[in-house]
This record gives structure tokens, sequence and C-alpha cells, in this order.
């Protein structure tokens, strides 16, 4: 069956631009998560959604950072006034149900690079 | 101090041989663990998950000392394809948010 899909695959923006990343989880899938890394580094959380609540947002490095998932499927990650600092690959996972022992599926990420 | 620290690598191997990775953790709640193998601009994969009694799969073997915080990968024959960046994974509880450390990089060669 289909996995977690992402895209764009690529994005380039100029700083100050407002980028969307979309993650499209595995059907049926309650759990979506969004997680961002850097380059050398393992990826770090950001959000967490379970069906269409948010119910963590910790992770958000600033409030230029927003997600939402309103149907409890496909979620957007938005970025205002991106900075060069916020260069990274965006990954979103998703698994099954809420349990801590329910294995995550990855997307392939965005890459995104801030000029 | 990182919630998950791991040896920063890279390891350079011999196909055919033995390499050990080793991780610590701070969270002494966390409830998993697992080691998840990343390829170069690849997503991240689970490899296995890491039990107190340890438990091997083929030729990986991953162990958890609780006392410690203290997490280990094995890797018995190294494979030309076992070359990757491999990442040490916690669950601090709750509900299934991960906390990965920042990977070692195995390089395997001929």
């Amino acid at each position: 069956g289909a996995g977690v899909s992402q895209s764009p695959r690529y994005k380039v923006a100029k700083r100050g631009q407002d980028v969307a990343l979309r993650c499209d989880p595995i059907s049926g899938h309650v759990s979506l998560f969004w997680y961002q890394q850097a380059l050398g580094q393992g990826p770090e959380f950001l959000t967490y959604f379970q069906n269409e609540a948010q119910l963590d947002k910790s992770g958000l490095p600033s409030d230029r950072f927003f997600a939402e998932r309103p149907e409890g499927s496909v979620s957007t990650l938005k970025i205002q006034r991106t900075q060069q600092e916020d260069s990274a690959v965006y990954l979103c996972a998703s698994s099954s149900s809420r349990g801590y022992e329910e294995t995550q599926y990855f997307g392939p990420g965005t890459r995104l690079l801030v000029l | 101090r990182k919630e998950v620290e791991q040896d920063p690598g890279p390891f350079n191997v011999p196909e055919g041989a033995t390499v050990a990775f080793n991780c610590t953790y701070s969270n002494s709640a966390s409830q998993s663990f697992f080691w998840y193998r990343q390829d170069c601009r690849k997503e991240p994969k689970l490899l296995m998950s890491v039990y107190s009694s340890g438990n091997e799969d083929g030729r990986f073997t991953a162990q958890l000392n609780r006392a410690s915080q203290y997490i280990s990968l094995l890797i018995r024959d190294s494979k030309l394809s076992d070359s990757a960046t491999y990442l040490c994974v916690v669950n601090p509880g709750g509900y299934n948010k991960l906390i990965f450390g920042a990977g070692t990089r195995l390089a395997v060669h001929p």
C-alpha cells in the first residue's frame, strides 16, 4: 500500500517568504507527527496530531511555525517569514494509533533551503 | 545535556567486521527504545525495537540496560549494504513522541 507522502520534495525560498509543506499520512492512521532534521543531526520533534486535534506543539521553534490537520488526514506545516536557520529537512510520520509501541512510518521529507 | 547521546562516528570498518554502537538517554521514565536506520538523503526507517531481555534479528543484536540508561546495537559480519547512519531513538512515554540521537555513521568498505 501507499506510504507517507510529502510535497514538495524540495523547496527553495527567499528569506521572508512564507512556505507550506504538505503531508499525506498512511490512510487510516490516527497519529501524525512533524519533525525537523538539520544537517548532521537527528530528527527533532515539532508537533503531534491525534486525528484533527493538535495535542502537542511544544517543539515548534517559534510562532512563525504553524501546523494543521483540519479533517484528520492531510496535514500542512506552514512557516511564515522564513529565516535561514529554518533550512532543514521536514519529516512527517504517521502511526496507526497513539500507543507508544506503535511503529512510526516516515515520509521522504521536504528539503527546505532558505536563501 | 542532550536527551539521547550517541557515539558520533564515523565508523569505518571492513566487510565482515563486527561493530558496536552505544547510546545513553537521560529520562529514566522512558518507555520504549528503538534503533532506526537512515540512508543518505532518505527518511529514517525502523531497524528494530530494543528490549531489556535483549533481542536479535539476524546479524543485529540490540540490548537495553535500564539501570544504566544505556542502549547498544551490535552488527556482526558487516556488509557493504549496512553503510548508513544509525539513530538511537527513545520514546519518553505517553503518545509516541520520539526523541532521536544525532546518529552514528557507519561506512563498510571492501
